[in-house]
């Protein structure tokens, strides 16, 4: 059992270059997050998507843009990469509303 | 604006001592909480939870007290173990899909 699988696991990008992160959960999960984690600030939500075809801006939304692609996956892409979006990047889903959230193991993105 | 804040970076226990991990909030509006544990390189599991009708909630070692008066909720873990040693987030969701965490303790417990 899978779980919530994040693909890739490590990347280093040159600023401006673009990006997509990808997720993908095997659980038949409604809802699905982006999070960064980034030292002393936690984790901080960048988008969310409750259900397939809808998707909504977190605490830090700017320079990010998401894709619920279909019930299964949901994708974080970085148009023009920026040295302040070197962070941890972590995928999560639940199955209704005030249910646990299951993550994946993350994604280090580094920014030269 | 921090709405879910846990105000002390770390914590040291000896083993088979009481941690007690805290975390206070600003919106009255949350009614769902939980509490996340995370190893180094591994996302966050989850711990335990509690609903805003409820004040206390049990899992063997770990339970978790709510005090929507005070906009506080702690987690007790007894007794420690040495592999409780970890980062541990909680987190607060009102009843829609938005869940907000705070920035994290760090728990060492000693042999």
């Amino acid at each position: 059992n899978a779980g919530v699988t994040q693909t890739p696991k490590f990347q280093v990008l040159k600023t401006g270059q673009s990006m997509t992160l990808q997720c993908a959960q095997d659980m038949n999960h409604n809802s699905m997050y982006w999070y960064r984690q980034d030292p002393g600030m936690g984790l901080r939500l960048i988008y969310y998507s409750a259900s397939e075809g809808t998707t909504d801006k977190g605490e830090v939304p700017n320079g990010y843009n998401v894709s619920r692609l279909n019930k299964r996956e949901f994708s974080l892409r970085l148009e023009s990469a920026a040295p302040s979006q070197t962070s941890v990047y972590f995928c999560a889903s639940i199955l209704n509303s005030n249910q646990p959230q299951h993550f994946g193991d993350g994604t280090r993105l580094s920014i030269l | 604006d921090q709405q879910v804040k846990q105000n002390s970076p770390s914590l040291s226990v000896q083993e088979g001592r009481i941690s007690i991990l805290n975390c206070d909030y600003t919106n009255s509006m949350f009614d769902y909480f939980l509490w996340y544990k995370k190893y180094p390189a591994e996302g966050p599991t989850f711990l335990i939870s509690i609903s805003s009708i409820k004040d206390k909630n049990e899992d063997g070692r770990f339970t978790v007290f709510l005090n929507k008066s005070a906009k506080h909720l702690s987690l007790h873990i007894v007794p420690s173990q040495p592999g409780d040693s970890a980062v541990y987030f909680c987190a607060a969701a009102q009843g829609t899909y938005k869940y907000i965490f705070g920035t994290g303790t760090r728990l060492k417990v000693l042999a």
